[in-house]
């Protein structure tokens, strides 16, 4: 069983259209993120849910709208596609902020490419 | 945010020992260091994380500084599944949990 898993894997779509990642996750924790990992390969903090509650926001354009409809998921929007927003997207999750190690379980990661 | 340095990128042979440096000088009290890899087209996992002593799994060891302004994580005897980029990063023990991940160092191992 994959602990944290994305769809799709893969994602090519044209500037200006609107797709959705999902993730799911069967470890039981409480928080999930979303990170960006750009062509430098820099992996940044999107957002961050506790128990289908917003606790990290980072300045990311609002055209990127999270929702989670329960713990387990935490599925991203994105709205008016830019050739910007090509990347790889990563779902991870962990059991929150003072409990166990904190280990972040990260998902295979969504490519994303806007032509 | 505490800020971690780690060399762009590292060089061994295969079965030998590697230390893959980080310096993170503005580390606070409560602020764990984890490291963490990332293998070709896969997402990050989590390697190994300590406070103040070294740690040890199965995995790697962890050599953190009397000071706490440097680490090292050690690989006991590298193998080519272990070439992979590596990320050394500071955990907040308070308030919203946030990885932040660096630039990390590129470890090609040579068979």
């Amino acid at each position: 069983d994959t602990a944290v898993s994305q769809t799709p894997k893969y994602l090519v779509t044209q500037m200006g259209n609107d797709k959705s990642i999902k993730c799911e996750q069967n470890l039981g924790h409480d928080t999930m993120y979303w990170y960006k990992q750009d062509s430098k390969k820099f992996l940044k903090i999107m957002f961050s849910y506790n128990n289908k509650e917003l606790i990290i926001n980072e300045t990311v354009p609002n055209r990127f709208s999270p929702k989670s409809p329960d713990k387990a998921h935490l599925n991203l929007h994105i709205n008016s596609l830019e050739l910007g927003d090509s990347a790889v997207y990563f779902c991870a999750s962990n059991e929150g902020a003072l409990s166990g190690t904190g280990e972040l379980f990260f998902g295979e990661g969504s490519r994303l490419t806007v032509l | 945010d505490a800020k971690t340095t780690q060399p762009n990128s590292m060089e061994s042979n295969e079965e030998e020992p590697v230390h893959l440096p980080c310096n993170h000088s503005t580390i606070s009290g409560t602020d764990y260091i984890h490291w963490y890899r990332q293998l070709p087209s896969q997402g990050p996992e989590y390697v190994i994380h300590g406070l103040t002593s070294n740690v040890n799994n199965r995995m790697a060891s962890l050599a953190i500084a009397e000071d706490r302004k440097s680490s090292t994580l050690i690989l006991h005897r590298a193998t080519l599944r272990d070439a992979a980029v590596y990320y050394c990063i500071l955990r907040y023990l308070q308030g919203a949990q946030k990885l932040v991940f660096g630039q990390g160092t590129r470890l090609t191992i040579n068979p």
